[in-house]
């Protein structure tokens, strides 16, 4: 069974750029959930995606967007990047909009 | 609004010093309390879900426990290893399950 991947592991940008990041689900997962996690915070909602319509959204701003293919992985862009940007974004995958979720490893944005 | 405090925010223990940890939280119609595991700069590892007040879960050292109001992680014996972040979660209410986080509490077992 593959785990939650997620890509690139880090990421330097600087302000007003825009950045994409990738997730692949663990393997039977067809819901895909991203939040950001600022340094000694707990995760935040920003987004959920499933059968590749978003089913939910977090107080984030509309520069905040994503996608879900087909084969259940996803995508999160970010435009007009800004320094509070900065954060470690985690993909997490469940089997359903109400089941278990496994989280990926992250990816670590930096925004200059 | 769904809030999820935890306490305390660190703790440090010798090893074999066992505690209990806090997660206190405010929400309409628990679907279900979630504990994570976290180590630095990785993602969230999952532990246990509780569905219902009275419901306890065991694995390895750690056992957690669900009121009507919080859930406690109990931690028996702890060993070096067991050193991370742990965070409470809650996912309530119907339609897309969002999970809403405490800040976590930061745990350190010196040897």
């Amino acid at each position: 069974e593959t785990g939650v991947t997620q890509s690139p592991t880090h990421l330097i940008k600087t302000r007003g750029q825009q950045v994409t990041l990738r997730c692949s689900s663990q393997s039977g997962h067809n819901t895909v959930s991203w939040y950001q996690q600022a340094l000694g915070q707990g995760p935040q909602f920003i987004f959920q995606y499933y059968r590749e319509e978003e089913n939910g959204r977090g107080n984030f701003p509309p520069r905040f967007s994503g996608l879900q293919f087909p084969n259940y992985s996803s995508e999160l862009n970010v435009n007009a990047l800004e320094l509070d940007d900065s954060a470690l974004y985690l993909c997490a995958s469940s089997l359903g909009t109400g089941g278990t979720q496994y989280f990926g490893p992250g990816t670590r944005l930096l925004v200059l | 609004e769904d809030q999820v405090t935890q306490s305390p925010e660190a703790l440090r223990l010798q090893e074999g010093e066992s505690s209990s940890l806090n997660c206190s939280y405010t929400v309409s119609g628990l679907r279900g309390l979630f504990w994570y595991r976290q180590d630095p700069g990785k993602g969230p590892e999952f532990l246990f879900t509780l569905y219902s007040a009275g419901e306890e879960k065991e694995k390895e050292r750690l056992k957690a426990t669900l009121t009507k109001k919080e859930s406690f992680l109990h931690i028996t014996a702890p060993k070096p290893e067991d050193s991370a972040t742990y965070l409470c979660a809650v996912q309530a209410g119907s339609g897309y399950s969002t999970l809403t986080f405490g800040k976590g509490t930061m745990l350190l077992v010196s040897p």
